[in-house]
């Protein structure tokens, strides 16, 4: 078990609609990590925060957002959902912005129909 | 900027050693290190801050050249368990990113 939380596991939607995915932190971690991995493929960067702000961003779509909240919970909210956003989406938390071991939750499967 | 890592793939008999490479076009503040089977989370190995820096722990150790912008994964007397998909992340000194290689897929055989 690394520490960090992700939910839902899975998560099954139709196209067009909008969906929330949650993250929480490994306790003491400030920075939070958004992956993509479609299937047999490697991780896509998405976006990174660091206590509240973001701090950089990937290749993120515009329907895609995200923030990190107070409580360092992170949010990715990913909208006008079409099949090709079918993908595992990881949350990584580290304890600094950059340097340090990234701890990944069990991702959320998005399956898209 | 995404590291490339060689070879794609790799299979091998139990027992048997590998490399596993990886490189970038950029100046490298870290590397990391990641395992990962199907369907789970990948799952940390190592992290390498310095350029020379070596470091190990049972049979798997890793190198970074600095000067190359390289480093590398050596899984000696490979096991079963060792199977899976091997990750490097990298984050440069110019930007606040982690970010991964395409992997290289490792197969061990009995």
């Amino acid at each position: 078990d690394s520490g960090v939380t992700q939910t839902p596991k899975h998560l099954i939607t139709a196209t067009g609609q909008r969906v929330t995915l949650r993250c929480s932190p490994r306790s003491g971690d400030l920075s939070v990590y958004w992956y993509q991995q479609s299937l047999d493929q490697g991780l896509q960067f998405l976006i990174q925060y660091y206590n509240g702000e973001e701090r950089a961003k990937g290749n993120i779509l515009e329907r895609f957002s995200a923030q990190q909240f107070p409580d360092l919970h992170s949010e990715l909210n990913l909208s006008s959902l079409e099949l090709g956003d079918s993908a595992l989406y990881f949350c990584a938390s580290s304890l600094t912005n950059r340097g340090t071991e990234a701890f990944f939750g069990q991702g959320t499967r998005l399956t898209v129909v | 900027q995404q590291p490339v890592q060689s070879p794609q793939a790799v299979i091998l008999r139990e027992g048997e050693d590998a490399v596993i490479n990886c490189s970038s076009s950029k100046a490298l503040y870290s590397v990391h290190w990641y395992r990962q089977k199907h369907g789970e989370a990948p799952v940390f190995l190592m992290i390498l801050l310095k350029g020379g820096e070596q470091k190990g722990h049972d049979k798997i150790s890793a190198s970074f050249n600095e000067k190359k912008q390289q480093s590398s994964l050596y899984l000696t007397a490979s096991q079963l368990s060792y199977s899976g998909t091997y990750f490097c992340g990298t984050e440069t000194r110019d930007r606040y990113q982690l970010i991964w290689g395409a992997g290289t897929k490792l197969i061990i055989k009995p």
